[in-house]
């Protein structure tokens, strides 16, 4: 049973447009959310993150909004750059224990010059 | 910038051998992580430390094993290769109250 899922396998946006990538979650016990950004044959880098208590999390060109009741998040990108092509996971933090990750299966970005 | 390495990056090996996938970190990070991810699929956790001489399974049964006798070294062990472990492994590290882990570049593994 999925409890992180990005419904989208991929995207594609013109350089300069907003991307957004959308995560959903079922745990209710998920107090940390994070993006991660995967290159081919890289590590995934972690990118930004929001706490459960928070709404909007903002950093540069990139902002994660949280909305609790929908147990959504979503991350936007303003301007898109052919840089940010990439793997983007969204993953969620399990309050307490082992304080493991748990990965969505990630949303391929491509940003057309 | 996180500093940690993960040798070798690629790897390709017989069925039935032995194994072992590096990890260390430079970070001081006291929590160690080990991730499988096959392509288009999510990353699952298979080993995790807190600390020297802490160990523990994930959530993904794995045939591989862990050691953590230093801080900054965790590196994972397959007694007997075979096909089926063929994925990447991604190991990761942490510090205390934190929660962002840091990635290596991982492990891709082939059995034939």
């Amino acid at each position: 049973d999925q409890q992180v899922k990005q419904n989208s396998p991929s995207l594609s946006v013109q350089e300069g447009r907003i991307s957004i990538l959308n995560c959903d979650y079922t745990n209710s016990m998920f107090d940390y959310f994070l993006w991660y950004k995967k290159y081919p044959a890289e590590g995934p880098t972690f990118l930004i993150s929001i706490s459960s208590i928070k709404d909007k999390n903002e950093d540069g060109r990139f902002t994660v909004f949280l909305n609790k009741s929908a147990k959504h998040l979503s991350l936007h990108i303003v301007p898109s750059q052919p840089g940010d092509s990439a793997v983007y996971f969204c993953a969620a933090k399990v309050k307490g224990g082992s304080e493991k990750l748990v990965f969505g299966k990630g949303t391929k970005l491509t940003v057309n010059p | 910038e996180a500093d940690i390495y993960q040798t070798p990056r690629y790897l390709v090996i017989g069925t039935g051998k032995k194994i072992t996938l590096e990890c260390s970190q430079t970070m001081g990070h006291d929590k160690m992580y080990w991730y499988q991810q096959d392509p288009g699929m999510e990353l699952h956790l298979i080993h995790y430390s807190y600390g020297v001489n802490s160990t523990e399974k994930g959530d993904l049964s794995s045939e591989s094993t862990v050691s953590r006798i230093r801080t900054e070294h965790f590196p994972l062990t397959l007694e007997s290769a075979r096909p089926s472990h063929t994925s990447q492994y991604l190991c990761a590290s942490r510090q205390g109250s934190y929660n962002e882990q840091f990635f290596g570049p991982g492990t891709r593994l082939t059995v034939l």
